[in-house]
């Protein structure tokens, strides 16, 4: 079975701090994704990379950024975090080798900026 | 505005009923998956319907795509307290296949 983890359930930070969120995936996928969940709004997708160091803009990339050095690990960084980035965010991976195929998700890292 | 929307946004209704969930999108797809979410957890794959087909089953899934109508329904037949969840359709872009767009989800409860 594909596992996807992150590396945190919950975070408290406060504004203006930097923050990083881990994600890692066992299964040797080429792609990699971050979202974020927000009621109303379903998933919004901020980064995807489909290979080491390659990385592309999702629909929200603003205030973020992504670092991925290997290919199971993609990091989401919040530069200098707001009260509008508190969400719970998500992090996928897929094979990236098919058109038809299906993402597999992590259990999420519920954020909290105060 | 995202690129799938769901209707209705919260459904209820007893064990042993059918569910229905609706799903639109916008631009041509590749294709159009299921997802289902328990409450504050990750999304887990149900079903995934090509954009050359029509109708596709798994289990007690039905779901159903129309790309003249840009919609998908989801169908869950003899619904049991455990499908209690939040369900989401994601059309995958025909231009990028790299790129998802998931709708708001439709959140089920089903009482016992």
């Amino acid at each position: 079975d594909v596992k996807v983890t992150q590396s945190s359930r919950y975070l408290v930070k406060r504004t203006g701090e930097k923050v990083f969120l881990e994600c890692v995936q066992d299964m040797d996928h080429e792609n990699m994704f971050w979202y974020r969940q927000d009621p109303g709004l379903g998933l919004r997708l901020i980064y995807f990379s489909y290979d080491v160091k390659m990385k592309e803009k999702g629909d929200i990339p603003e205030g973020y950024s992504v670092s991925r050095e290997k290919k199971e690990r993609f990091s989401l960084i919040l530069e200098s975090a707001s009260t509008n980035q508190t969400s719970m965010y998500l992090c996928a991976s897929s094979l990236g080798r098919e058109f038809q195929e299906t993402q597999y998700f992590g259990p999420g890292t519920r954020l909290l900026v105060l | 505005s995202q690129q799938g929307e769901e209707d209705p946004q919260a459904l209820s209704i007893q064990e042993g009923e059918n569910a229905t969930m609706n799903c639109s999108y916008k631009t041509s797809i590749n294709n159009l998956q299921w997802y289902r979410q328990n409450s504050g957890r990750g999304l887990v794959h149900l079903i995934l319907i090509r954009s050359n087909e029509r109708e596709k089953h798994s289990g007690r899934l039905r779901v159903t795509l129309d790309t003249s109508k840009k919609s998908s329904s989801l169908l869950i037949t003899a619904s049991r307290a455990a499908d209690t969840a939040s369900y989401f359709c994601a059309s995958q872009r025909a231009d990028n296949f790299n790129k998802f767009y998931f709708g708001s989800g439709t959140k089920l409860n089903v009482k016992p």
